[in-house]
């Protein structure tokens, strides 16, 4: 089974200051998506990597996936209180079938807790 | 983006009852899953609620514990059945969008008492 490893555990930050949340697959990434987490709620759908080298931005929100595909990084920049929450990264194990469509299938790292001070 | 409604949010049951979670998609969908959250856990896959046939269990959950109804493309329910205080938990659906997203509902926060 493919394990996610998500660094660090916790993370309380200053407002206004840069973070990067790391996760790290034992196995190559076929499929690498991120999520925000509000206590006790659903997760937000924030960004979807595939390829390797690839780069996504969504306001101050940054993701990366390595050339081997086998480990991602989440950057936040200028963090504000609303950044709040657990991040999550999450793996499909399988290959794209011919049409490219994802099976949805996802395996999660433990979490990222994000605590951002005014 | 699938929008996703789950019902209930949250719920307070006494132990040995059964709750069942309802999930409802605006859209047409292939692939549905449920997905449990322990306290302080991470999300782990109970099953694919498949269109038409019997759900598929990963290893560790059983159909008697947790049936699955999955009657059309966009609507499926998860029972919690003979609860204990360990099933306390979030459970959430999930949808594969038809690119290449995963997308989640709102969860349902079980309490077992």
């Amino acid at each position: 089974s493919q394990e996610l490893e998500q660094s660090p555990q916790s993370l309380i930050v200053q407002e206004g200051k840069n973070l990067t949340i790391n996760c790290t697959s034992s196995k190559t990434l076929y499929g690498l998506y991120w999520y925000k987490q509000k206590y006790g709620e659903g997760l937000i759908f924030l960004m979807m990597l595939q390829k390797g080298g690839e780069e996504k931005s969504h306001e101050k929100i940054t993701a990366k996936l390595d050339e081997k595909k086998q480990q991602s990084s989440l950057h936040i920049t200028a963090s504000q209180p609303s950044h709040a929450g657990i991040y999550l990264c999450g793996a499909d194990p399988r290959k794209w079938n011919a049409g490219g469509t994802s099976y949805g299938k996802l395996t999660f790292g433990q979490g990222t807790i994000l605590t951002v001070h005014p | 983006s699938a929008v996703i409604s789950q019902k209930p949010s949250r719920d307070i049951c006494q132990r040995g009852t059964s709750l069942t979670i309802q999930c409802q998609v605006d859209s047409q969908v292939t692939m549905m899953f449920w997905y449990r959250q322990q306290p302080g856990q991470s999300l782990t896959l109970i099953a694919t609620a498949n269109q038409g046939s019997e759900a598929t269990y990963e290893s560790g959950f059983v159909i008697d514990k947790f049936p699955i109804s999955r009657p059309n493309l966009t609507f499926s329910t998860l029972t919690v059945s003979n609860m204990s205080p360990e099933d306390s938990s979030i459970y959430l659906c999930s949808v594969a969008g038809t690119v290449v997203e995963a997308f989640f509902g709102q969860g349902t926060r079980l309490t077992v008492v």
